[in-house]
């Protein structure tokens, strides 16, 4: 079955720092991956996603993340954080046998500090 | 502009109460879903329908109920059954396709 695991479940960079966000996932087929980011009491945004084609993916607000099949891992990277970038980060996978739903990961709290 | 709606945004809800958590999405999308958000869980799926008329369980259905009687519409029922309903509710929906999901702005349900 498609699942994906993030690691740490909390982050801290310095604002102006990379941010490294990990994720890898485990399926038996090419999978669909995605990360959404949530901000507090609100829902999910889509940031990027990965179907075909190119590997390195980029999304908004300066993320992106490369699928890399050889190490099962879709990590999300942006070069500097930003203040705003503080909230909950998900990795996302379509689910094999659930229609078109999407399972995701645990999350990743994403602290910025000045 | 388009999008998906659920309301109420706050719930609170007396145990033994029936509830139920509205979902409306004007994108036209065929595939709609609930998910269940705790604290350090992620987001697990609570059930999902692909079709008007048809729909299935996801990993943590028991306690809960949905509808689709229109393509527009996927309400979700938490039911005395359901043990421990105190969390954040997200209903998304998507296209039929290998495309990502678009999400409403959630549901916080307390049990009091």
């Amino acid at each position: 079955a498609q699942s994906v695991t993030q690691l740490g479940s909390h982050v801290s960079v310095s604002e102006g720092a990379l941010v490294l966000l990990r994720c890898n996932y485990s399926s038996s087929v090419p999978p669909y991956l995605f990360w959404y980011v949530q901000y507090p009491n609100q829902g999910l945004q889509l940031l990027l996603k990965y179907t075909t084609g190119a590997t390195l993916v980029k999304g908004i607000n300066g993320f992106e993340a490369e699928f890399k099949k050889s190490e099962t891992s879709f990590h999300l990277t942006k070069p500097s954080a930003h203040m705003s970038d503080a909230a909950e980060y998900f990795c996302a996978v379509r689910y094999s046998n659930s229609g078109y739903a999407l399972n995701f990961g645990k999350g990743t709290s994403l602290l910025v500090t000045p | 502009d388009g999008g998906i709606t659920q309301s109420p945004k706050y719930l609170f809800r007396k145990e033994g109460q029936n509830v139920t958590l509205s979902c409306e999405q004007n994108l036209n999308h065929d595939a709609m879903y609930w998910y269940r958000q705790d604290p350090g869980q992620g987001l697990r799926l609570i059930y999902y329908s692909q079709i008007v008329n048809d729909f299935q369980k996801g990993d943590i259905a028991e306690g809960y109920s949905v509808s689709r009687e229109k393509k527009e519409s996927f309400p979700l029922t938490v039911t005395s059954a359901q043990k421990n309903p105190t969390a954040f509710y997200l209903c998304a929906s998507s296209t039929t396709g290998n495309t990502e999901a678009f999400f409403g702005q959630g549901t916080r349900l307390t049990v009091v």
